[in-house]
C-alpha cells in the first residue's frame, strides 16, 4: 500500500505558527490533500497540491515537494478553534479512478 | 447547502445482527466512497463507486461486508453478521470525478457503530 506518515500529536500556543509534516510514497502519486477533522466530526477539505511549491489560503498554507515525497501544512496565527486532527492524504491512480490514502492524522492541541 | 447525508448517526447492536448504513451523496457527484475510521488504523477505504459502478472494494472484508448503489441518490453499506471488531465510525464521501486527480471528497457526518 501507499504509506502516508505524519506525527501523531503536536502542541502549539495560541497566536504561534505550527508546521505539520507528511511524507508519502511517490510511486503512482498524483496529488496531496490536507483535511481538517474536529473531534466527533467529519473531515473537511483544506488544501490540494499537485505541483511543487507553496499554496497559500488565508492562515493556512500547504507545501509539496514531489521529488522528496514530502508535504507540510503551515498554520499561522493559531486560534483555539484550530485544535483538531489534520489528515494528510495522497491521491493515487487505481482501478480507473483516483483514490485517497490517508495518514492516521496529527492531533493538534492549541493552548493559551 | 449541499452536503452528504448519512443515516443513522449512531447505531448500537448486538453481535450477529445485520447493520445497514445509508448515504445520500451530493447531487451531481459521480463518485462515492465508504471509509472506516478507528483510533488504531485511522481512515481506511472500504469501497468506492463511480457512476454507480463498484470500482474497488479490496479494502472490505467480503465475507460479511457488502456495498451497493441502487440508484444515484443512495449508497448502502451492510454488515452481516456484525462483530465487535466492526465497532468504528463509518464515513461516506462523494466527489465529482472529471478524470483529473483533484477529486475533492466531501464527507458525511458518519455513522458511529457499536457492536456489543
Amino acid at each position: 500500500g501507499q504509506n502516508i506518515d505524519q506525527p501523531t500529536e503536536m502542541t502549539a500556543t495560541e497566536g504561534a505558527i505550527v508546521q505539520i509534516n507528511c511524507t508519502y510514497q511517490t510511486s503512482g502519486f498524483n496529488g496531496l490533500f490536507w483535511y481538517q477533522q474536529h473531534a466527533g466530526e467529519a473531515p473537511t477539505f483544506l488544501s490540494y497540491n499537485v505541483l511543487d511549491g507553496l499554496e497559500e489560503k488565508g492562515r493556512f498554507s500547504s507545501f509539496l515537494s514531489r521529488s522528496k515525497g514530502y508535504s507540510y501544512l503551515l498554520l499561522k496565527e493559531l486560534q483555539m478553534k484550530d485544535s483538531a486532527s489534520y489528515l494528510c492524504a495522497g491521491s493515487y491512480s487505481g482501478a480507473g479512478s483516483y483514490q485517497l490514502t490517508f495518514g492516521k492524522g496529527t492531533k493538534l492541541s492549541v493552548i493559551p | 447547502d449541499a452536503r452528504v447525508t448519512q443515516t443513522p448517526r449512531h447505531k448500537v447492536t448486538e453481535m450477529g445482527q445485520e447493520v445497514t448504513m445509508r448515504c445520500q451523496p451530493i447531487l451531481g457527484h459521480n463518485t462515492v466512497f465508504w471509509y472506516r475510521q478507528t483510533m488504531m488504523q485511522g481512515l481506511e477505504l472500504l469501497a468506492y463507486f463511480r457512476n454507480r459502478a463498484p470500482l474497488d472494494d479490496s479494502g472490505m472484508p467480503k465475507d460479511r461486508f457488502s456495498a451497493e448503489m441502487p440508484d444515484a441518490t443512495l449508497a448502502t453499506l451492510k454488515i452481516q453478521p456484525s462483530e465487535p471488531r466492526d465497532s468504528a465510525v463509518y464515513f461516506c464521501a462523494s466527489g465529482l470525478s472529471t478524470g483529473v486527480a483533484k477529486n475533492i471528497q466531501y464527507f458525511g457526518a458518519g455513522t458511529r457503530l457499536s457492536v456489543l
